[in-house]
């Protein structure tokens, strides 16, 4: 069966500061990859998608970038972190064609 | 532009309770609508709706689909403070790429 790690699951960072967020799938190959940003008490805004390694899609202009070095590991960075990146971070795979997502256990960035 | 817009966006109800929560859509080419339960980290599945008219059901929970109107209900019947969550609603068109776009939530809490 398929499963996706997320970590870390907390995280306090002050201004200024890098960010690595780091996302796994296991069980599966070739997966769409998502990074999804939630505010508090909101909906998900998309931030990147990846359809396959190497091949990073942003949705929306901002401080982050992502990576894919590896078929089923994708990577949320910053070189620095502001204020408004705090949120609540996920990561999603989904199978090509109509499925749905899964997600992973979120990081809550709180940046200080 | 695609949007999902759901309604309310919190409620407050008491154990038993029936509650329905709206989700509207603007896509284009629709494929497939999700229904998400969100309680302290990841969103967790609820149902997939590509239909019009079919519900699906999981216990006390049910969704149907009206794609002539453009919307989604999910019920929750004899609701339980269990149930308190954040309720997604996102929305998957054929813009290219697998990317489901989100309403904001409604945020619902049972009383005891």
């Amino acid at each position: 069966s398929q499963t996706i790690h997320q970590w870390p699951a907390t995280l306090v960072q002050p201004v200024g500061s890098p960010l690595s967020l780091e996302c796994t799938v296991e069980g599966t190959s070739n997966p769409n990859l998502y990074w999804y940003r939630q505010a508090a008490g909101r909906g998900l805004q998309l931030l990147f998608y990846s359809v396959g390694i190497g091949q990073i899609s942003s949705e929306v202009p901002q401080n982050l970038s992502a990576s894919r070095p590896q078929d089923r590991q994708f990577i949320l960075s910053s070189k620095k972190l502001l204020l408004s990146d705090s949120g609540f971070y996920l990561c999603a795979w989904s199978r090509t064609g109509n499925y749905g997502y899964t997600f992973g256990s979120g990081t809550r960035l709180t940046v200080v | 532009e695609d949007k999902v817009v759901q309604s309310p966006l919190s409620l407050v109800v008491h154990e038993g309770d029936t509650v329905t929560l709206n989700c509207s859509y603007e896509v284009t080419n629709f494929r497939s609508l999700l229904w998400y339960k969100q309680e302290k980290k990841a969103p967790t599945f609820l149902f997939m709706l590509t239909s019009s008219g079919i519900e699906k059901k999981s216990g006390r929970l049910s969704s149907i689909l009206d794609k002539k109107e453009l919307f989604s209900i999910l019920n929750i019947t004899a609701t339980q403070t269990g149930d308190s969550a954040i309720y997604l609603c996102a929305v998957l068109g054929t813009s290219g790429t697998y990317k489901y776009i989100f309403g904001t939530g409604t945020r619902l809490k049972v009383l005891a």
